[in-house]
Order: C-alpha cells, then sequence, then structure tokens
C-alpha cells in the first residue's frame, strides 16, 4: 500500500460526458502529479500542482482540469469525453517542493480505470 | 527535454534465469535520476530500483541491479534468479529534481517468466 488513495478505481461512461477523480496523497505530502496510461503504453504526465498550487502542465487536453484543495486532495475533472479518453489515470504524490535540486520519491495510486463507450 | 526509449517491447524467459531490459535516454540536465518500474497486473506502478546520475556505483536491490552507463545515455535492469512474480510491464524513467520533477517514461517491456 503506497499510501496514496484514488478513488474510483473503475469508471464507466459515455461520449460527452464530465467525470471526476479524485486523489489523497500519502499523508504529508503536499506534491500531486496526475498521469495517464493509456493501453500498454507508458505513463503521461499530464499535471502537477505543489501545495494548492499548479507547478506544471505536460500533455493535458483543455478539455481536462485539476486542482489541489486546502486539505491537499486533488481532483481530476475530465469533460465532452471521447472515445480515446479511455484510459488508466494515475495519481502520485511526493513531499519535495518541485525545485531546487531536491528530489522526493513519488508514489503512485492504483489508479483509475476510466472506459468511455 | 527528456526521453526514454525502451526497444523491447516484449520478453520472455524461463524461471530462474537471468533477464536484462534495456533503456536509453536522453536529457539535457546534468543532474537527474533513472528509475525502473514495475506494473504486474494489478496495475498499481511499484518502484523497482533507482539509479542517482551522480553515483558511479550501479544500483543494486536484491535479485534487481542496473547497468548504468552515462556516457552513452544506458540504464539496463537486469533481473536474477527471475521468479514467477517477476512477471509484469517494466518501465524506465528519468527525472530531473530541478523543474517540475515529472518523470518521464519509456513505452515498456512486457515480461513473462515460464515455469
Amino acid at each position: 500500500d503506497s499510501g496514496v488513495t484514488q478513488t474510483p478505481k473503475h469508471l464507466i461512461t459515455a461520449t460527452g460526458q464530465r467525470v471526476t477523480l479524485r486523489c489523497s496523497p500519502r499523508s504529508g505530502d503536499l506534491s500531486v502529479y496526475w498521469y495517464q496510461q493509456s493501453l500498454d503504453q507508458g505513463l503521461q504526465f499530464l499535471i502537477q500542482y505543489y501545495n494548492g498550487e499548479e507547478r506544471a502542465k505536460g500533455n493535458i487536453l483543455e478539455r481536462f482540469s485539476a486542482q489541489q484543495f486546502p486539505d491537499l486532495h486533488s481532483e481530476l475533472n475530465l469533460s465532452s469525453l471521447e472515445l480515446g479518453d479511455s484510459a488508466l489515470y494515475f495519481c502520485a504524490s511526493s513531499v519535495a517542493p518541485p525545485s531546487g535540486g531536491l528530489f522526493g520519491e513519488l508514489f503512485f495510486g492504483e489508479g483509475s480505470r476510466l472506459t468511455v463507450l | 527535454a527528456q526521453t526514454v526509449t525502451q526497444s523491447q517491447p516484449e520478453m520472455s524467459v524461463q524461471e530462474a534465469e537471468t533477464v536484462t531490459l534495456s533503456c536509453t535516454y536522453d536529457t539535457s540536465e546534468n543532474n537527474y535520476y533513472l528509475f525502473w518500474y514495475k506494473q504486474p497486473p494489478s496495475r498499481q506502478m511499484i518502484l523497482v530500483i533507482r539509479q542517482e546520475a551522480y553515483k558511479q556505483q550501479n544500483a543494486t536491490e536484491n535479485r534487481f541491479s542496473v547497468n548504468f552507463q552515462k556516457a552513452a545515455k544506458s540504464f539496463s535492469l537486469k533481473i536474477s534468479d527471475s521468479q514467477l512474480g517477476d512477471t509484469a510491464m517494466y518501465f524506465c524513467a528519468s527525472l530531473a529534481p530541478q523543474g517540475a520533477q515529472k518523470l518521464v517514461f519509456g513505452q515498456g517491456t512486457r515480461l513473462t517468466i515460464n515455469p
């Protein structure tokens, strides 16, 4: 158990719909990362938050948005869903701030599998 | 920008054999980290081993070891005495501690250990 909790584990929805994925980081971790893993592909970085602020963006579509709340949990919102959005969405957390050459190991949740029909 | 390449989509070996997974990377950073992650059918991403680029000594974790060739930008994973539980997707990844600290992953190698 990594200590990172993601809900829901599975989600099936239709094209055009909107879903919200939730992530609770490990206790004490201030950084939250979101990654997308399409079928049999490597993980693609979407976005990172540190202590409530967006710090970096990767290949995140405009239809997707995220936020980190004061209690440090994070939500990834996916809207106007398309078939190609079907994927495994991972959240990871880390204790280290995203700068300064310090590194904190990333701990991954079990992922939320989204299926768009 | 960092890139990571895994040229072996699939590999298969017999139990107890030794297997080596290949990974090459490209980065302009002087300070970076390299990782191997395991993703079993349960889909959990599990850190297998990590290597700091400034360390010359290759990292070792029990049956897992790496061959880090900095000049060649190569980072291979050797699994000794392979076990059925080693069956999984293995991802090589790099991270630069400056900036966003995002992990950049390769496409993965599907490793099957046969009884």
